[in-house]
């Protein structure tokens, strides 16, 4: 089983909202990433927890904020987004192969429009 | 010069064909490389991973691997329209849990 759920799958919110996506995953893989994805190109990593604790940070801005409260859940809090910030949101999760390779499965994703 | 890198394409096959999608990567370093399928509005889907120098099958794709020539490749063989999307090839380095993917290689599978 290689499932990572999302929700909610669509979120429409203002430019003075706050909201949050929420990413879980009950496989006992020991990292979880946060992606970006924009129409036409490719997914652009943004966080990436290993052992819940947040390992890299690809400039990110700070109204983007991660949570990862246990080793199956994982957040994304979203404060005061511009426009530009529509995109789909994908949460993957990794675990190690039999050769010690770690191979990423991705979450639906969350698409989102900030209006 | 792109760390990654796919023809956008779109490649047009004929339902029943042979597909061959193609990918080039810059970091000798890289050590672990996949393939994911992306229907549009969808979220990727992994395909197909390789590790080492060679080919590997699995039913109807089979990736294959030149780390000399950094050089990447996924063949699908009796291609279906149902294989029509965007394949994106994405490499894993060394000291990082990240990928790198290339920019996607659009196919068309015409029946």
């Amino acid at each position: 089983d290689t499932e990572v759920t999302q929700t909610p799958k669509h979120l429409v919110m203002g430019m003075t909202n706050k909201k949050s996506l929420k990413c879980e995953q009950h496989m006992g893989h020991r990292a979880m990433y946060w992606y970006k994805q924009k129409a036409k190109k490719p997914p652009e990593l943004m966080f990436v927890y290993s052992y819940e604790k947040l390992s890299i940070n690809e400039s990110v801005p700070s109204r983007f904020s991660p949570e990862c409260p246990n080793s199956s859940l994982l957040n994304l809090h979203l404060h005061a987004l511009q426009p530009e910030d529509s995109a789909l949101y994908l949460c993957a999760s990794s675990q190690v192969e039999a050769g010690g390779q770690e191979t990423q499965y991705f979450g639906p994703g969350t698409r989102l429009l900030v209006l | 010069q792109k760390e990654v890198e796919q023809n956008s394409g779109p490649l047009s096959v004929p339902e029943g064909a042979i597909a061959s999608l193609n990918c080039t990567y810059s970091d000798r370093g890289s050590q672990s490389f996949f393939w994911y399928r992306q229907y549009s509005g969808k979220s990727p889907e992994l395909i197909m991973f390789i590790y080492s120098n060679g080919d590997k099958e699995d039913g109807r794709f089979t990736a294959q691997l030149n780390k000399a020539s950094q050089y990447v490749s996924l063949l699908i063989r009796d291609s279906q329209p149902s294989d029509s999307a965007t394949y994106l090839c994405a490499v894993g380095g060394t000291g990082r849990r990240a990928l790198t993917f290339g920019s996607g290689t659009r196919l068309q599978v015409q029946p």
